[in-house]
C-alpha cells in the first residue's frame, strides 16, 4: 500500500470548517483513500474513502486532487467533539484487506 | 448500523496468566476481523488478520503462539494473551469488515489490558 503524509497536527476554532491534508504521491490507479479518526482512548471511526471523484456524507467531505497525488478532508462546522487524530490511509479497494494507520494529524478544535 | 463492541473494555491481571478478549460484529456478519494493538502515543499495529473458519494469519514479529486467535463464528473473534507479561500491557482493538460489503473495516471500542 502507497504512504500518507500528514502534518502531526492542526487547530481548527470551534463552528469553522477544519480541512486536514494529505499527501499520497505514489498512489496506485486502483487504490482508494480512506479517511479514519480516533478520539481518545477509543477504537478509530471510519469516517468517509473515495477513488477520484469527491466525496460526502454526513461526517465530512473529501475532496481529491485530478492527480490523486493528494486529498483534503473537510469538516464543514468543527465542534469541539471532532477533537480526535485523524488518519489517512490509501488501499486496494479489493476484498477485506489490512489496513496500515501511519501517525494521523492531531486535530484540536479550540473553543 | 456496522457496529463492533469488545468485551471485556478493560482488563487488569498479574504476569503470567492468561486473557481472553472478545470481538463481535453486532449487526452484521464478519468473515474477515482483523487485531490490532496501539502503544501509548502511537499509532495502531497490525497484529492479525482473523477469517472464519481458518487459521490467522500474523504479522512480521507477532508470536502466533502467545497471542491466539479464534474465528469460531461469522459474528464472534477471540485473542487471548497467553502468559501475559507487563509488556504486553497495551490498548487491543479490533475491527471487522461486513461479509456483504467486503471492504470498509469497522472498528471495536478497544479493550485496554494491564498486565501487573
Amino acid at each position: 500500500d502507497a504512504k500518507t503524509t500528514q502534518p502531526p497536527s492542526m487547530d481548527c476554532a470551534e463552528g469553522r470548517a477544519a480541512n486536514l491534508p494529505c499527501n499520497h504521491s505514489t498512489i496506485s490507479g486502483n487504490e482508494y483513500v480512506y479517511w479514519y479518526r480516533q478520539i481518545h482512548s477509543q477504537g478509530p471511526q471510519y469516517i468517509i474513502h473515495g477513488l477520484k471523484n469527491n466525496e460526502t456524507n454526513e461526517m465530512a467531505s473529501l475532496i481529491i486532487t485530478e492527480d490523486r497525488k493528494s486529498s483534503t478532508l473537510i469538516l464543514p462546522h468543527a465542534t469541539l467533539r471532532d477533537t480526535a487524530v485523524y488518519y489517512c490511509i490509501v488501499r486496494v479497494f479489493q476484498g477485506a484487506q489490512k489496513l496500515v494507520f501511519g501517525q494521523g494529524t492531531r486535530l484540536t478544535i479550540n473553543p | 448500523g456496522a457496529v463492533v463492541s469488545q468485551h471485556p473494555s478493560w482488563v487488569i491481571c498479574k504476569s503470567g496468566t492468561s486473557v481472553k478478549i472478545e470481538c463481535r460484529s453486532l449487526d452484521f456478519q464478519a468473515t474477515t476481523m482483523f487485531w490490532y494493538r496501539q502503544f501509548p502515543k502511537q499509532s495502531l499495529m497490525l497484529m492479525a488478520t482473523s477469517n472464519e473458519g481458518s487459521k490467522a494469519t500474523y504479522e512480521q514479529g507477532v508470536e502466533k503462539d502467545k497471542f491466539l486467535i479464534n474465528h469460531a463464528s461469522l459474528t464472534l473473534s477471540t485473542l487471548t494473551v497467553t502468559s501475559a507479561h507487563p509488556e504486553d500491557s497495551s490498548f487491543y482493538i479490533c475491527s471487522a469488515v461486513p461479509a456483504v460489503e467486503g471492504e470498509t473495516q469497522y472498528f471495536g471500542p478497544g479493550t485496554r489490558l494491564l498486565v501487573l
